[in-house]
């Protein structure tokens, strides 16, 4: 079975501050990580997604996020935070079947200018 | 190329009712994936529909109920409202045999009154 954690429901940055988003992850599989956005009142949009390979892993709009299997952790970063990246962020785990994805609760970024 | 579309965006039922929500995969998907995501949490997987069948069902009643049609467009169906249905439904489409990441369609906002 999988499931995901994310720690902290809200965070809170500067605009152009470091952006941390906490995602630890528990699967009983070799895991497939995704981390998703939602703006408000649309659906999900991928961010990045690691299956294989290279652990740190880049994707849409400057963000990034590393598999580190020691510590069942897929954290999101970015390193300046822009006004635009205000939403909920969503981490989710799927077995090698990639049938059920398993989601986080959510963490709300709030950017203040 | 068009993404996933669902239809209705708004849809307000009384407790009893039946519902039935509408989904067309991005172009060249053929599996659809159902979700239910209550205000402030992260998505629940409900089912997941390949080759017209139910492929994997999540832990909902049996008051919820699918259909994939031949062009991979899927139907959700839920029965005897609730007013805990209250939630955004998202489709979900992905690439065949439905691993890796899964496109989302900007859902069905359901209000059951």
């Amino acid at each position: 079975a999988q499931s995901v954690t994310q720690l902290g429901s809200h965070v809170s940055v500067s605009e152009g501050a470091l952006v941390l988003l906490r995602c630890n992850y528990s699967s009983s599989v070799p895991p497939y990580l995704f981390w998703y956005v939602q703006y408000p009142n649309q659906g999900l949009q991928l961010l990045l997604k690691y299956t294989t390979g290279a652990t740190l892993v880049k994707g849409i709009n400057g963000f990034e996020a590393e598999f580190k299997k020691s510590e069942t952790s897929f954290h999101l970063t970015k390193p300046s935070a822009h006004m635009s990246d205000a939403a909920e962020y969503f981490c989710a785990v799927t077995g090698n079947t990639g049938n059920q994805f398993y989601f986080g609760t959510g963490t709300s970024l709030t950017v203040i200018p | 190329d068009a993404g996933v579309t669902q239809s209705p965006t708004h849809l307000i039922k009384t407790r009893g009712q039946q519902v039935t929500l509408r989904c067309s995969p991005k172009s060249g998907h053929d599996t659809v994936s159902w979700y239910q995501q209550a205000l402030g949490q992260g998505p629940q997987f409900i089912f997941q529909y390949y080759e017209e069948e139910e492929r994997q069902r999540g832990n909902f009643p049996d008051r919820f109920s699918g259909h994939q049609f031949p062009n991979y467009s899927s139907e959700l169906n839920v029965n005897a409202l609730l007013l805990g249905d209250s939630a955004l439904y998202l489709c979900a489409s992905s690439l065949p045999g439905g691993r890796y990441e899964q496109y989302f369609g900007p859902g069905t906002r359901l209000t059951v009154t």
